[in-house]
């Protein structure tokens, strides 16, 4: 079945870094991919998506492109901020299967000051 | 605002008792969702409904039973049967669409354990 398989965390970086968490599928036709990011005691939530291989999500100042030819989609960002710090899932939908997600494990990401 | 709301935030059960948690979306989705997180297993589908009256199985859902009579709404009961059911549960949903492009809005979750 459909895969998803991200970096092992947590990540910790200083105020200001640059970011990257790998996210690689493993996928029978071609999934859209997504970005959800969770902050301590909350619900998950989009951060940004890619329908399509090339296409690049972006949201605040996050992006992440579909690379069809590495089945992957890193999540990167210039410089992160202390509020960046959650856990971040990377996660593939199709269309044969309805919209049901499927989830990477989470990378916990701490940002220090 | 429209938006999951999901209840109780935390709840304590005692083994061998069922316990039921409750979704409602004022969103007019027709697709809704139940969803386990685990530490460091990410989320994993339990059951999903594409219209009321309907509903299928998910990837781990034995010991847990779901209803969909109302649009807005889809409780979950987390039954005796279940043999581990302490974790974090969260509801979402979608609209029904067939792109499979479209994005879930969640809940805030509710936080189970069994004592």
């Amino acid at each position: 079945g459909d895969s998803v398989t991200q970096m092992e965390g947590p990540v910790t970086l200083s105020e200001e870094a640059f970011l990257t968490i790998n996210c690689t599928y493993t996928a029978t036709g071609y999934p859209s991919l997504f970005w959800y990011v969770q902050y301590p005691g909350e619900g998950l939530q989009l951060l940004l998506k890619a329908t399509k291989a090339d296409d690049k999500g972006s949201n605040k100042g996050f992006e992440a492109t579909y690379r069809k030819e590495t089945t992957s989609f890193h999540l990167e960002k210039g410089s992160v901020q202390v509020s960046d710090s959650a856990v971040y899932f990377c996660a593939l939908s199709q269309k044969q299967y309805g919209n049901k997600l499927v989830f990477g494990a989470g990378t916990i990401l701490r940002v220090k000051s | 605002d429209g938006g999951i709301t999901q209840s109780p935030k935390y709840l304590f059960r005692k083994e061998g008792q069922n316990v039921t948690l409750s979704c409602e979306q004022n969103l007019n989705h027709d697709a809704m969702y139940w969803y386990r997180q685990d530490p460091g297993q990410g989320l994993r589908l339990i059951y999903y409904s594409q219209i009321v009256n309907d509903f299928q199985k998910g990837d781990i859902a034995e010991g847990y039973s779901v209803s969909r009579e109302k649009k807005e709404s889809f409780p979950l009961t987390v039954t005796s049967a279940q043999k581990n059911p302490t974790a974090f549960y969260l509801c979402a949903s979608s609209p029904r669409g067939l792109s499979g492009a479209n994005v879930l809005t969640f809940g805030a979750g509710s936080r189970l354990t069994v004592l």
